[in-house]
């Protein structure tokens, strides 16, 4: 089945506290993305993936870091999250022009 | 900019009609979509047009493109209790991203 999993699903953590939430793709798509969504503001991109080892800012990507080492995976790295990171958090792949999501993960950072 | 506008709540009664607007600023845009998104999931792709459409109808959705005053909007006919959620409008953005409006919070009465 195609699709896009994220991991974890839910996360609580600490001010500071780097964590790392993957995502992976099984499509063999080139280009994947994180988006975050906040209440009243809709989903907002923060990095995106154009293919491996390339990677490029979105609109909001202070405080976070990616990666794209080989082309199924796209993790979201929070070197040192802050309480204004606490977010519903998306990946994407796309092919063409239609882009697939994950499933999300709700991050609160205490 | 990129921008993408949506009111922010629409509530029908059971078997009514739902009409849900949209506006967007980039007239390049090749392909306008709509997501849904139910409480606690992720982003599930309603459908989308091409920009040389004015209307797409699939079952229970019709899509009308209005691309001289930029307007989208996708209704929903006999609405029913199982289309509560929350309706994001999006558009592709210069780098290949997503550009979503705020999401319109569908609410239906029995």
């Amino acid at each position: 089945e195609a699709q896009v999993t994220q991991n974890p699903r839910y996360l609580i953590t600490v001010t500071g506290k780097k964590l790392t939430v993957t995502c992976s793709q099984n499509m063999n798509h080139e280009y994947m993305s994180w988006y975050r969504q906040d209440p009243g503001l809709g989903l907002r991109q923060i990095y995106y993936s154009m293919n491996v080892e390339v990677t490029d800012k979105g609109d909001v990507p202070e405080g976070y870091k990616v990666s794209r080492k080989e082309k199924r995976n796209f993790p979201l790295i929070l070197e040192s999250p802050s309480p204004n990171q606490t977010s519903l958090y998306f990946c994407a792949s796309r092919l063409g022009n239609i882009q697939y999501f994950g499933a999300g993960t709700r991050l609160s950072v205490l | 900019g990129e921008d993408v506008e949506q009111s922010l709540f629409l509530s029908v009664r059971e078997g009514d009609s739902s009409v849900i607007n949209c506006t967007y600023t980039d007239s390049s845009s090749t392909y306008l979509y709509w997501y849904k998104q139910e409480p606690g999931a992720g982003l599930q792709l309603l459908t989308y047009i091409f920009s040389n459409m004015d209307m797409k109808q699939d079952q229970r959705l019709t899509v009308l493109l209005n691309k001289k005053d930029k307007h989208l909007s996708l209704r929903i006919a006999d609405t029913q209790t199982g289309d509560s959620a929350i309706y994001f409008c999006a558009e592709i953005g210069s780098q290949g991203n997503l550009i979503f409006g705020k999401g319109t919070k569908l609410s239906v009465k029995p």
